[in-house]
């Protein structure tokens, strides 16, 4: 998954307890996207970033908040951890001539007890 | 009805068999196609672009658009047990500059030896 990487790669927590996973790149795209894959759903898009400090909301963001400090690093947190929360969380990255593709980290995949 | 439904298999299938994966839509704005491909635990990876309706090929793979009919369509031909993954069809309404991709659900595709 060149240029970008995503961690923890696994993590396993309590309920109520807060998680950030960070994502990094190497690449400088502008833009930057949080997803979470579950059987049955697919992956949805959490929040994705359209530059620095410029975040927005995407269809599964209840729960969630992210950060955009830099242009390389893009955080998203959980503020208290549920159950219905546990997944693997893919980072991913767009830009340039190719805005429409993206392309993904390896994942992080999380489990609350 | 969903946007994008996508048949979730397995779809198993002998070494060297043609194989027909499809997804079909409901958003007659979407006008860029794409076809990814996730190995087990791995992040997806983009294996074919498309923007208007028609063929497009890259070696083996064959990707396929009928906008009149909402239809999308993935050929792999002669196929390997390397070719062993879930297959995700992702679609874009416009090119904003960044990308709220719509996912199918993914079909797990088993190509034994």
């Amino acid at each position: 998954d060149a240029g970008i990487t995503q961690s923890p790669r696994h993590k396993v927590t309590e309920t109520g307890t807060p998680v950030t996973l960070r994502c990094h790149q190497t690449e400088n795209h502008r833009y930057m996207y949080w997803y979470r894959q579950d059987p049955g759903h697919g992956l949805r898009l959490i929040h994705y970033s359209y530059g620095v400090k410029d975040t927005d909301k995407g269809e599964v963001s209840d729960g969630y908040s992210v950060s955009r400090s830099k242009t390389e690093d893009f955080l998203l947190t959980l503020e208290s951890a549920t159950s219905s929360q546990t997944s693997v969380y893919f980072c991913a990255i767009s830009g340039g001539a190719g805005a429409n593709v993206l392309t993904f980290g390896a994942g992080s995949r999380l489990t609350v007890l | 009805q969903k946007e994008v439904e996508q048949d979730p298999g397995p779809l198993s299938v002998p070494e060297g068999a043609i194989v027909s994966l499809n997804c079909t839509y409901s958003n007659s704005a979407f006008q860029y196609f794409m076809w990814y491909r996730q190995y087990s635990r791995k992040g997806p990876e983009l294996l074919m672009y498309t923007y208007s309706s028609g063929n497009k090929e890259d070696g083996r793979f064959t990707a396929q658009v009928d906008k009149s009919s909402k239809y999308i369509s993935l050929f792999i031909r002669d196929s390997q047990p390397s070719d062993s993954a879930t297959y995700l069809c992702a679609m874009a309404s416009m090119n904003s500059g960044y990308s709220t991709l719509t996912f199918g659900k993914g079909t797990m595709l088993l190509v034994s030896p």
